[in-house]
């Protein structure tokens, strides 16, 4: 199976701030790469597919690049309602796989 | 607007069964690989079971295999899980989960909470 292994697992940032988000795969699964972002007691909300392109509706301070095994999720200016946890997942083949999560906490 | 609305959670025994259901609308069901994913408390997400559009190819996760039993019936666009033998380590919230063709989860439900206990 393909391990999908994020980086950090949790910090705390202050609003505004730049924010970077790494997620590695163990061998290359293309772009086929989703990131999404839960807040407590909710279902998980996908903010890019394709490893950058960003799903209809969410703001263009998300952004998404990488392609093979290293993949990064940036947030570029940091508002209150991203304080959450972000998932990567890779849907290059079965069985699909999450990260392990990163929690944004506030500072 | 796409809906998944999953149902059948509980507090169920260890070694009983249980089978979850996720009843679709606002979309063509028929046309959509359906995911189940769950989320044990206070940890990360978990894929579970996958089932292609017509309900021939199933995937399972190797903690699940031989367990757990997805299935789908288009004709009522709804989603199934079926797990046998229970175990503690299955208490989890269930998301079912829509998968756009051929890419990623899109669309996913609120979940049901299934808490394995004696």
């Amino acid at each position: 199976a393909i391990r999908m292994t994020q980086s950090p697992s949790s910090f705390s940032a202050s609003t505004g701030d730049r924010v970077t988000i790494t997620c590695r795969a163990n061998q290359d699964i293309s772009t086929s790469l989703a990131w999404y972002q839960q807040k407590p007691g909710k279902a998980p909300n996908l903010l890019i597919y394709a490893a950058s392109t960003l799903q209809s509706g969410v703001p263009s301070r998300f952004s998404g690049s990488g392609s093979g095994t290293d993949f990064t999720l940036t947030i570029s200016c940091l508002q209150s309602e991203d304080f959450a946890t972000y998932y990567c997942q890779q849907y290059y083949t079965y069985p699909l796989m999450f990260g392990q999560g990163t929690k944004v906490e506030i500072k | 607007q796409v809906q998944l609305v999953e149902s059948g959670g509980g507090v169920v025994q260890p070694g009983r069964s249980l089978r979850l259901s996720c009843e679709a609308s606002g979309f063509t069901f028929s046309n959509h690989a359906m995911q189940w994913v769950r989320q044990a408390p206070g940890k990360g997400l978990e894929w579970v079971a996958g089932v292609s559009s017509d309900g021939t190819n199933k995937f399972y996760a190797d903690s699940v295999q031989g367990r757990f039993t997805i299935s789908r019936d288009n004709s009522k666009n709804t989603l199934y899980l079926q797990i046998y033998s229970l175990r503690t380590e299955d208490t989890a919230v269930y998301h079912c989960a829509r998968e756009a063709r051929g890419t990623c989860i899109d669309y996913w439900g609120q979940g049901t909470l299934v808490t394995v206990s004696s």
